[in-house]
């Protein structure tokens, strides 16, 4: 069974902060992984998507990478913004028992002006 | 707008009035699934769709139905709900199942 852990599960930081974020995976049978945001009472916004072959992504000041074979991927956002403030999920698309994300818990994000 | 969307945000019932909430894509997406998301659980997936008339089971089915008649809509059934179907629903599609995901903005559901 795929587990997804994040770590940390809560992060405060200055603004102009860089930061990063990790999760772990337990089975490296997947498609691909997905790093997204969460904003309170609304749904998730994919930011980065990484496909099993590749090494990593980027997207403005956002940059996922991914290793497979560890099991790991990272997402680092750099110069934090007040407006980054959320909370940040993983995902993984398994390639075994049928179609599905599995997602870590989150890191719930703050950064303070 | 490309968007998933989803009906009601919010829904407060009691156990064992039959609910549906829907959830339609403009997107021409053919993978659509749905995901329940809890406190210290996480998001996991209840059913999902590869295509037209093609559903299958998630990882936690059980109390759950769904249909696929038409490419853009995926309604989720509650037959009889219960106090532990209380939950944030999610709803969410894709062009294929190792293509990006679009969620829909969540329905929370309370059964009392």
């Amino acid at each position: 069974k795929q587990e997804v852990t994040q770590i940390p599960a809560a992060l405060s930081v200055p603004e102009g902060e860089n930061l990063v974020l990790n999760c772990s995976f337990t089975d490296s049978a997947i498609y691909n992984l997905q790093w997204f945001r969460q904003d309170p009472g609304k749904g998730l916004t994919s930011l980065l998507l990484i496909q099993s072959s590749q090494r990593e992504q980027t997207s403005g000041r956002l940059n996922a990478s991914l290793d497979k074979s560890s099991g790991r991927s990272t997402l680092y956002i750099a110069a934090s913004q007040p407006g980054d403030s959320a909370t940040y999920l993983c995902a993984v698309n398994r390639r075994n028992s049928g179609y599905a994300l599995n997602f870590g818990k989150g890191t719930s994000l703050l950064v303070t002006p | 707008e490309a968007q998933v969307t989803q009906n009601p945000r919010y829904l407060i019932t009691v156990t064992g009035k039959k609910l549906t909430v829907t959830c339609s894509q403009n997107m021409n997406h053919e993978y659509m699934s749905w995901y329940r998301q809890d406190p210290g659980l996480g998001l996991r997936q209840i059913y999902y769709s590869m295509n037209v008339e093609v559903t299958d089971k998630g990882d936690v089915p059980e109390g759950y139905k769904v249909s696929r008649k038409e490419k853009r809509n995926f309604p989720l059934i509650l037959e009889s709900p219960s106090p532990n179907q209380t939950s944030l629903y999610f709803c969410a599609s894709s062009f294929s199942i190792v293509e990006r995901y679009t969620f829909g903005s969540g329905t929370r559901l309370t059964v009392v």
